[in-house]
């Protein structure tokens, strides 16, 4: 069956451009989950939805990252006016629990910011 | 704060040479500890989730134990295709905002020589 799936799968931003990163859960996966893992890093929490509901978004670093899961599927995660700083792998992963137990991830997206 | 410190961060064996890796945690009212395994360029992949004390799981060549401060997780006659890094991951209980965040650690890389 199908896994989780993030697109793109490499992106390379100029400093001060918006990127725009998708995650396709599983299909009826409850909760979604996303993380930004720096090289040698542990994922760090960015995000959480349960459904289309974002019920903790205290990881996010700025007020320049925002995500959004409108129907309680597919997830967006924007950043605006990207910094070096952001650049890093960003993962998101889905569960069937609400309380994300087990989690499934997908291959990430490496955003470079130049 | 919630704290988690994986040892070693980076452990070289032989085929067959059986060793423990190590997750330490501090945190109040743990939830769930949980081990992924991850290989580079992928997302982590679920192995175990263990809730309390004295709780054990296997999975062919590996084996997690939990206690009230710690987790190992025993390799057993390893091969090379067990190389990759091992992260686990604490989640605390549900808060008043009602959500679980995980935190990672660092994770450790195994590389195991044929």
């Amino acid at each position: 069956g199908a896994g989780v799936s993030q697109s793109p799968r490499y992106k390379v931003a100029k400093r001060g451009q918006d990127v725009a990163l998708r995650c396709d859960p599983i299909s009826g996966h409850v909760s979604l989950f996303w993380y930004q893992q720096a090289l040698g890093q542990g994922p760090e929490f960015l995000t959480y939805f349960q459904n289309e509901a974002q019920l903790d978004k205290s990881g996010l670093p700025s007020d320049r990252f925002f995500a959004e899961r409108p129907e309680g599927s597919v997830s967006t995660l924007k950043i605006q006016r990207t910094q070096q700083e952001d650049s890093a792998v960003y993962l998101c992963a889905s569960s069937n629990t609400q309380g994300g137990n087990e989690q499934f991830f997908g291959p990430g997206t490496r955003l470079t910011v130049l | 704060e919630d704290q988690v410190t994986q040892s070693p961060e980076a452990l070289r064996l032989q085929e067959g040479e059986s060793s423990s890796l190590n997750c330490s945690y501090t945190v109040s009212g743990l939830r769930g500890l949980f081990w992924y395994r991850q290989d580079p360029g992928k997302g982590p992949e679920f192995l175990f989730t263990l809730y309390s004390a004295g709780e054990e799981k296997e999975k062919e060549r590996l084996k997690a134990t939990l206690t009230k401060k710690e987790s190992f997780l025993h390799i057993t006659a390893p091969k090379p295709e067990d190389s990759a890094t091992y992260l686990c991951a604490v989640q605390v209980t549900l808060t008043s905002g009602g959500s679980y965040i995980p935190t990672f650690g660092r994770g450790t890389s195994l590389i195991v020589h044929p």
